[in-house]
């Protein structure tokens, strides 16, 4: 089992649409979750990260921890073209390293 | 201070080369990450650093890699007899205490 999975998609939303992004750790002990956009052939950049149970927003991007269910999901309101990305989750245990799952793909239709 | 700077951007290399690559992280962050990414795959850590101290370094990284950072600022990441397998993205990061990570641009590594 890998620690961090992620579906690879692509997911495809029309423009506007809600676009759902989802991601499972294996590590109980996991402490922080982060959620990484990658326009191809770009590093990574970071759009927010949580700690505790329940729901962050930041402008379009809610993200959602469970730590019971080990799940972690990045919704993202009003989809644009431009979010058109790879999605990458990370999770941080006891020590600062980042375990990052493989990506889902969005692809954002006008 | 503008962010995390990776040099060189791309490098090509003959099989058995040695190659090295700098990173010069934001200067107020004191842990410093070196990942390795293929396409189609999420960034792989390879090591990290706080300040000088190297604390970690991934068990799936052969000898012939070799990472420091002297004075805890600035690191090089050195691969030795380099291989085909190695070619990918060298990404570094760096971090304050909590938060995540900045990347740089990155190190495209090919080897022919």
């Amino acid at each position: 089992q890998k620690e961090v999975e992620q579906n690879s998609g692509p997911l495809s939303v029309p423009e506007g649409a809600i676009a759902s992004l989802n991601c499972t750790y294996s590590d109980r002990g996991s402490q922080s979750f982060f959620w990484y956009r990658q326009y191809s052939g770009k590093s990574p950049e970071l759009i927010m990260f949580i700690y505790s149970n329940g729901d962050k927003e930041d402008g379009r991007f809610t993200a959602q921890l469970n730590k019971a269910s080990q799940y972690v999901s990045l919704l993202i309101r009003d989809s644009q073209p431009s979010d058109s990305a790879t999605y990458l989750c990370a999770v941080r245990g006891n020590t600062d390293k980042l375990i990052f799952g493989t990506g889902t793909r969005l692809q954002v239709f006008p | 201070d503008t962010g995390v700077s990776q040099n060189p951007r791309h490098k090509i290399t003959k099989r058995g080369q040695n190659v090295t690559f700098r990173c010069d992280p934001i200067s107020e962050h004191n842990r410093l990450y070196w990942y390795r990414q293929t396409l189609g795959q999420g960034p792989e850590f390879l090591t990290y650093f706080q300040n000088e101290a190297q604390l970690e370094k991934s068990r799936l990284l052969s000898d012939r890699f070799s990472a420091e950072r002297p004075k805890g600022s600035f690191s090089t990441l050195e691969i030795q007899r380099t291989e085909q397998g190695d070619s990918a993205m060298y990404l570094c990061a760096s971090s304050p205490r909590q938060g995540g990570y900045t990347f740089g641009s990155g190190t495209r590594l090919t080897v022919v």
